[in-house]
């Protein structure tokens, strides 16, 4: 079936202007989450949404980051006035409810999208 | 606080080697989980494996192996007659539960060349 979507694949924009990245999980996943990852860097967590709980932000960096999910399905990871420093790979990740199962179960993984590259100029 | 060490910065290998690559974690909890990823040129990752806590059994999937020892804190693992698809970088995370959010290492680069 279809994998984790997002858009735009790459955002080139000005310092100071506010950017939108979107992402589509998989169909009935219930959690989703933001990761950035920055050049040679490993992945750093940003905020993750999980059914109707209220979503884990402990990870953004500034409040001039925000994330929305919109019916439990497609979420919006928006930067106001952006710096060069945001400059990274933005990556979303879905997953099921965990079910225990085995060392290769699907129901909790993580699966990610391509990611949203945004370059700050 | 959570962490995760993955020393190995680059690793180089020629095709049909064997290869390791060790994960260090550090965690204070008694339940959590720890993952494997794969980042091959694409950029995508992948998932390769899930391990909770209490299964400290032994993985093996075909070239790939994973050997889990909580006394040592770590979760390496091992290509075995590497390929020059395996090329690609390489991400051991940790989280507390089964979902939320993931600790992840900084990456192993993994080269094999034919």
């Amino acid at each position: 079936g279809a994998g984790v979507s997002q858009s735009p694949s790459n955002k080139v924009t000005e310092k100071g202007k506010d950017v939108e990245l979107r992402c589509d999980p998989i169909s009935g996943h219930t959690a989703l989450y933001w990761y950035r990852q920055s050049l040679g860097q490993g992945l750093e967590f940003l905020i993750y949404f999980q059914g109707n709980s209220a979503p884990d932000k402990s990870g953004l960096p500034s409040d001039r980051f925000s994330a929305e999910r919109t019916g439990g399905s497609v979420s919006t990871l928006t930067i106001q006035r952006t710096q060069q420093e945001d400059s990274a790979v933005y990556l979303c990740a879905s997953s099921l409810v965990d079910t225990g199962q085995g060392p290769y179960s699907s129901t909790d993984t993580q699966y990610f999208g391509p990611g949203t590259r945004l370059t700050v100029l | 606080a959570q962490k995760v060490t993955q020393a190995q910065t680059e690793i180089s290998v020629v095709e049909k080697e064997d290869v390791t690559l060790d994960c260090v974690y550090e965690t204070r909890d008694t339940t959590y989980y720890l993952f494997w990823y794969k980042q091959p040129p694409s950029g995508e990752l992948v998932f390769l494996i899930r391990r909770n806590s209490f299964d400290e059994q032994n993985e093996i999937s075909g070239r790939y192996s994973w050997n889990f020892q909580k006394s040592t804190s770590s979760f390496n693992f091992t290509i075995t007659a590497s390929q020059v698809v395996d090329s690609a970088v390489y991400f051991c995370a940790l989280s507390n539960t089964n979902a939320g959010k993931s600790t992840f290492g900084d990456g192993t680069t993994l080269t094999v060349k034919p």
